[in-house]
């Protein structure tokens, strides 16, 4: 059983462009969580997202960045006009969610960007 | 909102020695505590939880205390070793995400 994997690892942004970061939840597992995290500090959480749902997106900066989780493929983050304060890494969980007593969430290995 | 507040943000200790790390939250709705330790470049990766139903959970060396009447609850880490030198974050379950404390890195002298 893979767990959440998200690509790439490593992404490299001039300011102006976009980035996109992609999350693929463990197998069985409906729900995505995308949280930042700037260098020496915590994780902060964006946005929850349940298959073609947005579910809580109060951590989303209003402007330049969005999210979507399709009927298929993978979860995107994206970020559009990239700025320097975007860099950090940014980490994808995933869980069973809903009211279930199994409410772990395991995260993936993060996207580092860094914009240039 | 939600917030977790979580003390101390370094730890150093010896190795063998205890390390205990606490988290004060403020929704007394929640039911689930999880703790998360990541290392240097690495993801977080979960080492604990609790459930509110519960006071206190022990997995070999570590355990987790709950007291849902103060909002508090604690990472116990018995026999220190070098390898547990990492940055602990501290989280509470609101609805359906995690919220999570400020971290703190734990550093174990050999």
């Amino acid at each position: 059983n893979a767990g959440v994997m998200q690509n790439p690892r490593h992404l490299v942004r001039r300011r102006g462009q976009e980035a996109r970061l992609r999350c693929s939840p463990m197998k069985g597992h409906s729900h995505v969580y995308w949280y930042r995290q700037l260098p020496e500090e915590g994780l902060k959480f964006m946005v929850y997202l349940q298959k073609e749902n947005i579910i809580d997106e109060s951590g989303m900066p209003k402007e330049r960045f969005s999210a979507e989780f399709p009927k298929e493929g993978p979860s995107i983050l994206r970020i559009q006009q990239v700025v320097r304060g975007d860099s950090a890494a940014y980490f994808c969980a995933s869980s069973p969610g809903g009211r279930a007593m199994r409410t772990e969430a395991f995260f993936g290995q993060g996207t580092r960007l860094t914009v240039v | 909102g939600e917030n977790v507040e979580q003390h101390p943000s370094t730890l150093s200790v010896q190795e063998g020695d205890s390390a205990v790390i606490k988290c004060t939250y403020s929704d007394s709705a929640s039911n689930y505590f999880p703790w998360y330790k990541q290392e240097l470049g690495k993801r977080p990766q979960l080492i604990i939880d609790i459930r509110s139903n519960v006071g206190e959970k022990k997995d070999q060396r570590i355990a987790v205390t709950l007291n849902k009447t103060a909002k508090h609850f604690s990472l116990h880490i018995t026999e220190t070793q070098p390898e547990d030198s990492a940055v602990y974050f501290c989280a509470q379950r609101d609805t359906d995400k995690l919220i999570f404390g400020t971290g703190t890195r734990l550093q174990v002298f050999p």
